[in-house]
Order: C-alpha cells, then sequence, then structure tokens
C-alpha cells in the first residue's frame, strides 16, 4: 500500500532562513506527488505537483520541491523563509491507478522573527 | 468563481445522534471527494463520486456512515449514531474528471460530546 512519511512534526526556522521539509514515500511505480499548504482555518491549497517530465517542481509562494526516484524523496524547499509560511504542510502521493490522494501526517512550519 | 463550499462550518452533537455534513462543489466539477482530518494527523480519504455514483467508498470506517450525491453536484455525508471518536474535521475536495487536481473545502468542525 502507498504511504507518505513526513520527518518533522514541528520545524522552526528563522526568518530569511533555508526552509526544508522532508517527505518519503513508499510506492512501486511513480506516483503523483503533491504538497499541500493548510493555514488556521482555511481549506488545503495546492503549493506544487509532480506528475511526470522534470523532477524539480515549481510552486506558489517561491516554494519548489524536487523528485528524487532512487531516494523515494520529495523534499519541499523554500531559499529564504517569510513570517507568512507559518503553516502546516502536507505531502500527498496519489497513485497512477487510483485517484483518492494519501496524505501525510503534517509538517507544521513555524517563522522565528 | 466561488469555490468549494461545506456546511455548517462547525457542528456539536452528542453521542448517539444523526448528523449530516453537506458539500457544494466548483460547478461543473464532476468528481467529489470526502477526507476526514482528525487532530494531529494528514486528511484520510473516506469516499469519492464521479458523477452520482460512488466510485470508491473504500475509506469509509464502518456503516454508520454513508454519502449520496443524487444529482452529480452537491454531496451530503451522513453519519448514524456518532460517536465520540468521529469527532474531526470532514473535508470536501471536487476535481474536473478524476485526474484533475483537487480543490479543498473549509471543512466541517465535528464535536460529538
Amino acid at each position: 500500500a502507498q504511504s507518505v512519511t513526513q520527518l518533522g512534526s514541528h520545524v522552526s526556522v528563522s526568518e530569511g532562513a533555508l526552509v526544508l521539509l522532508r517527505c518519503n514515500y513508499s510506492s512501486s511505480v511513480p506516483p503523483y506527488l503533491f504538497w499541500y499548504v493548510q493555514y488556521p482555518n482555511q481549506g488545503l491549497q495546492l503549493l506544487l505537483k509532480y506528475t511526470t517530465g522534470a523532477t524539480l517542481v515549481k510552486g506558489i509562494n517561491g516554494f519548489e520541491a524536487e523528485f528524487k526516484k532512487s531516494e523515494t524523496s520529495f523534499h519541499l524547499t523554500k531559499p529564504s523563509a517569510h513570517m507568512s509560511d507559518a503553516a502546516e504542510y502536507f505531502c500527498a502521493v496519489r497513485p497512477n491507478r487510483d485517484d483518492k490522494i494519501i496524505f501525510g501526517k503534517g509538517t507544521r512550519l513555524h517563522i522565528l522573527p | 468563481g466561488a469555490g468549494v463550499s461545506q456546511t455548517p462550518s462547525n457542528k456539536v452533537t452528542e453521542k448517539g445522534k444523526y448528523v449530516e455534513l453537506r458539500c457544494d462543489p466548483i460547478s461543473g466539477h464532476t468528481a467529489l471527494y470526502w477526507y476526514r482530518q482528525s487532530l494531529g494527523q494528514g486528511p484520510e480519504f473516506l469516499i469519492y463520486f464521479q458523477g452520482t455514483g460512488a466510485a470508491d467508498d473504500s475509506g469509509l470506517p464502518n456503516d454508520r456512515f454513508f454519502a449520496v450525491r443524487p444529482e452529480g453536484s452537491v454531496s451530503t455525508l451522513k453519519i448514524q449514531r456518532t460517536e465520540r471518536g468521529d469527532s474531526a474535521v470532514y473535508l470536501c475536495a471536487s476535481s474536473q474528471g478524476t485526474a484533475g487536481e483537487q480543490y479543498f473545502g473549509p471543512g466541517t468542525r465535528l464535536t460529538v460530546t
């Protein structure tokens, strides 16, 4: 069965520092991969997705993620954190032949002034 | 245009009662998904519809949970004989076809006392 593991339920970075949120998935075939962001009292918003093609994917708000098949990873990065980036981030996978999305448990990102 | 809407935004009910949660998808979206997000967890798939029919209901935890989408638009998630363990945020998402991007609503927070 497909699964997603997010390392670190809480991550704190200083404003202006690099953001790195880790995600590993288990899959026998390359799946669709997603990062979603959830701000307090708001719905999930898609940050970026990987389907096929270029393994470095750019998303909204300056975030990007790289699909590494050999490491079964899809880590999320942003060069310089902003206070507005404080939120919960979910990595997710959707198998090619299935339509439901399987989410990780989430990582809450804290930005320190 | 309008996004996915869910009503009510909050619902408090007593153990053993029946509840209905409503989802209005984005107009024209044929696929509709229900997820449940418990405290500290990522969203967990419950059921999805393609048109009026349930294409995959493998995530429904037991037969107390049921969902309908009679006209292929609005969907209602129904929970009978609620239990305290049903307390969670119930998320709805819709997409243009099952391969399209899923757009999430803000959720309904259900509290069973």
